[in-house]
C-alpha cells in the first residue's frame, strides 16, 4: 500500500555540522508533508510543513526539500546542536488538514 | 497547561484487566487520534474520530475501543489487556482544513505484565 519511509533510521553527527535526514514517499497524489521532532519521553512536535507547489521551505535553521519527481522529503539542520538529539517523523497528507501517514522515524545522535 | 492532555502519564496493569487511557484537548480541534508507539516502528493508528458521533478504526484496531465524549474528549480502551500491548501510546487532535498537522499529547506509557 501507499506508505512513507525514511532511508535511516540512525543518525550520527558531530555538534555543529549539517545534518540531512532523508524521507521517500510512495504516494503521488501527497500534496502536504510536515516534518515533527520527537524527544525523549514527549510526544511528537511540528517543525516545518510544505506543499507540494513549493521545492524549499525555510526555518529557523532548518530547511525542508522536496523532489516530487523522484518523491523525496528532506530536512536539512544547519551547526546542529545537542538540543537537536531525537527522532524525527516526516508525515504526509493529501492535502493540509487531511489525515497523515507517518513514516517510520530517524533517530538524530549529536556527538559534542 | 498543555493542550493536549493524555492520563495517566504511565501505568502498570495485569493481563486480563481492563483499562482507559484518557486524552482531553484545548485546542477546539474537531479530530482526535490514538497513536501507539513501538521501538523501531513508528506510529500506529488505532482509532480516529472526525466528530463527536464518528469513529473509525485505523490499522491496528484489535483489542482497543474508544469512546468520543465530547469534541474535547477522546478515551481508548483496552478491554483486556494483553503483554503485546505494552507500548506508548500517543493521543493527537487536528483541525479539518487547516495546517500544521496534528497536535500530541505528552503520551501514556502502558506496561502489561
Amino acid at each position: 500500500g501507499e506508505s512513507v519511509g525514511l532511508h535511516l533510521p540512525t543518525l550520527s553527527v558531530q555538534e555543529g555540522d549539517n545534518s540531512i535526514i532523508n524521507c521517500a514517499y510512495s504516494n503521488s497524489a501527497s500534496d502536504y508533508f510536515i516534518w515533527y521532532k520527537q524527544e525523549s519521553g514527549k510526544g511528537p512536535q511540528f517543525i516545518i510543513d510544505i506543499r507540494s507547489n513549493m521545492d524549499k521551505r525555510q526555518g529557523q535553521r532548518v530547511t525542508v526539500l522536496l523532489n516530487k519527481t523522484v518523491k523525496h522529503l528532506s530536512l536539512q539542520i544547519a551547526a546542529t546542536q545537542p538540543g537537536d538529539s531525537a527522532v524525527y517523523f516526516c508525515a504526509e497528507s493529501r492535502s493540509a488538514g487531511n489525515m497523515l501517514t507517518f513514516g517510520g522515524g530517524t533517530r538524530l545522535m549529536v556527538k559534542p | 497547561d498543555a493542550d493536549v492532555t493524555q492520563t495517566p502519564r504511565n501505568r502498570i496493569t495485569k493481563t486480563g484487566k481492563r483499562i482507559m487511557l484518557e486524552c482531553s484537548q484545548t485546542k477546539g480541534h474537531d479530530r482526535m487520534y490514538w497513536y501507539r508507539q513501538d521501538p523501531g516502528l513508528g506510529l500506529r493508528l488505532i482509532y480516529y474520530s472526525f466528530d463527536v458521533k464518528d469513529i473509525n478504526k485505523g490499522e491496528i484496531s484489535d483489542g482497543y475501543s474508544v469512546s468520543r465524549q465530547a469534541q474535547a474528549k477522546f478515551s481508548l480502551s483496552l478491554e483486556s489487556a494483553i503483554p503485546n500491548q505494552t507500548a506508548l501510546y500517543f493521543c493527537a487532535t487536528s483541525d479539518t482544513g487547516k495546517r500544521y498537522g496534528y497536535t500530541f499529547g505528552s503520551g501514556t506509557r502502558l506496561t502489561v505484565v
